[in-house]
């Protein structure tokens, strides 16, 4: 069964960068039948896509977050990583990694990291 | 930039009852609209795609409907283990490829 799993620092400090990682179990993240994607979630909001990204390297980003965003995939390690330059509180988000499957669906979600943003 | 709106922002509803939430979207999208259902403290699932198809495993109680701009999701019959925050989500399958959700419906206990 598949299964994903966010990590990464729970504090990060205004004005850094936030890295994340997620890592895939029970399949194979080099597959071309799927897109590997972040989403986020302020406390109390609702959802935000951020980006996604391909086995290959190829990304699409959220155009509100492209500037400060890459998106990064090692197939080697079955893992894909999220780095977000220039935070802010307004970057304090719970993230979550998902599967991109045909159709456009995110099916299978890793149970989310808290990131909280303050100095 | 498409906009997704969905109505009502929150319902209060019982056990067994018909609950149906809406979803608009600011431009024609087609059928590129999905479904979720969120607990508290838990991801996201994914309960339509392709605005009428069921996922695999979601009860049948579930339904969804629409096409162009406007979308309903349906519960045909309210259980205890569907009270819960319900999204929609566009995918823009044009590249740049995105996806846009909208604000959520919270669907708690009358």
């Amino acid at each position: 069964q598949l299964q994903l799993q966010e990590s990464g620092p729970g504090l990060v400090k205004p004005s850094e960068t936030l890295s994340l990682t997620c890592t895939v179990s029970g399949g194979s993240i080099n597959i071309n039948s799927y897109y590997w994607g972040w989403i986020r979630q302020p406390p109390g909001k609702g959802l935000e896509w951020i980006g996604s990204i391909y086995y290959s390297g190829s990304t699409y980003y959220n155009p509100s977050l492209k500037s400060r965003l890459t998106i990064s995939v090692d197939t080697s390690k079955n893992q894909f990583s999220l780095k977000l330059s220039s935070v802010t509180a307004a970057d304090t988000a719970v993230y979550y990694c998902a599967r991109e499957s045909s159709h456009y669906r995110m099916d299978v979600w890793g149970k989310g990291t808290t990131v909280t943003v303050s100095s | 930039d498409i906009q997704m709106t969905q109505s009502p922002s929150s319902l209060s509803a019982s056990v067994g009852d018909r609950v149906t939430i809406t979803c608009q979207a600011s431009q024609d999208i087609s059928n590129y609209l999905n479904w979720y259902q969120q607990k508290p403290g838990k991801a996201p699932k994914l309960l339509i795609y392709d605005a009428s198809n069921l996922e695999t495993g979601v009860p049948s109680r579930f339904s969804g409907s629409g096409s162009g701009t406007d979308f309903t999701l349906t519960i045909s019959s309210l259980q205890p283990e569907d009270f819960a925050t319900y999204y929609c989500q566009h995918y823009d399958n044009v590249p740049p490829k995105a996806f846009t959700f909208g604000p959520g419906t919270k669907v708690d206990t009358k």
